[in-house]
């Protein structure tokens, strides 16, 4: 059974700092790995999506990275924002579709001004 | 991507009854899906939305307890039926369009049951 783990739970940081977001998972055999954001009383905003056979994508300030092999992805901010503060989820897509997403509990990020 | 919209936002409702949420995208879809997301907790895949047949229930979910329908492919309905307090969570709806294998989320229903 695929089991997702996001380290850390909760992470708070100054304004401007770069930081690494990881995520683990159990099954190398993976479709995808999605990575979200969740704000408070809001749904999940789709950041990056990473193929099986890809190593990494960039969106402005984000950079995920994949290494199916060691079963971990990195989720990269660059210079954050307090605007960046959010509860960010890793999700696998496992093996025969995306369809079924495996979540992770994700890291509550907070950056401070 | 994909626009999706879901009614109601929140809702309080009594130990027993029962409540449909509605999910709405703006564009035909491949697959649309229903997670529930507990306090504290990550998002679990209830079932995979079938248009036009039977829903495809994970382990653990029930068609009796959250029966879905998906009468086209852009609407699904999940029923959250004889609710119990242990079934106040965020429910969320997501879709898969026809141009990538990204998912897409709606906002979610919070629901409270007292």
């Amino acid at each position: 059974k695929q089991e997702v783990t996001q380290i850390p739970a909760a992470l708070s940081v100054p304004e401007g700092e770069n930081l690494v977001l990881n995520c683990s998972f159990t099954d190398s055999a993976i479709y995808n790995l999605q990575w979200f954001r969740q704000d408070p009383g809001k749904g999940l905003t789709s950041l990056l999506l990473i193929q099986s056979s890809q190593r990494e994508q960039t969106s402005g300030r984000l950079n995920a990275s994949l290494d199916k092999s060691s079963g971990r992805s990195t989720l990269y901010i660059a210079a954050s924002q307090p605007g960046d503060s959010a509860t960010y989820l890793c999700a696998v897509g496992t093996q025969g579709g995306s369809e079924k997403l495996v979540f992770g509990k994700g890291t509550k990020l907070t950056v401070n001004p | 991507s994909a626009v999706i919209s879901q009614k109601p936002s929140r809702d309080i409702c009594q130990r027993g009854t029962s409540l449909t949420i509605q999910c709405q995208v703006d564009s035909q879809v491949t697959m649309m899906f229903w997670y529930r997301q507990q306090p504290g907790q990550s998002l679990t895949l209830i079932a995979t939305a079938n248009q036009g047949s039977e829903a495809t229930y994970e382990s653990g979910f029930v068609i009796d307890k959250f029966p879905i329908s998906r009468p086209n492919l852009t609407f699904s309905t999940l029923t959250v039926s004889n609710m119990s307090p242990e079934d106040s969570s965020i429910y969320l709806c997501s879709v898969v369009g026809y141009s990538s294998y990204e998912q897409y989320f709606g906002p979610g229903t919070r629901l409270t049951v007292t």
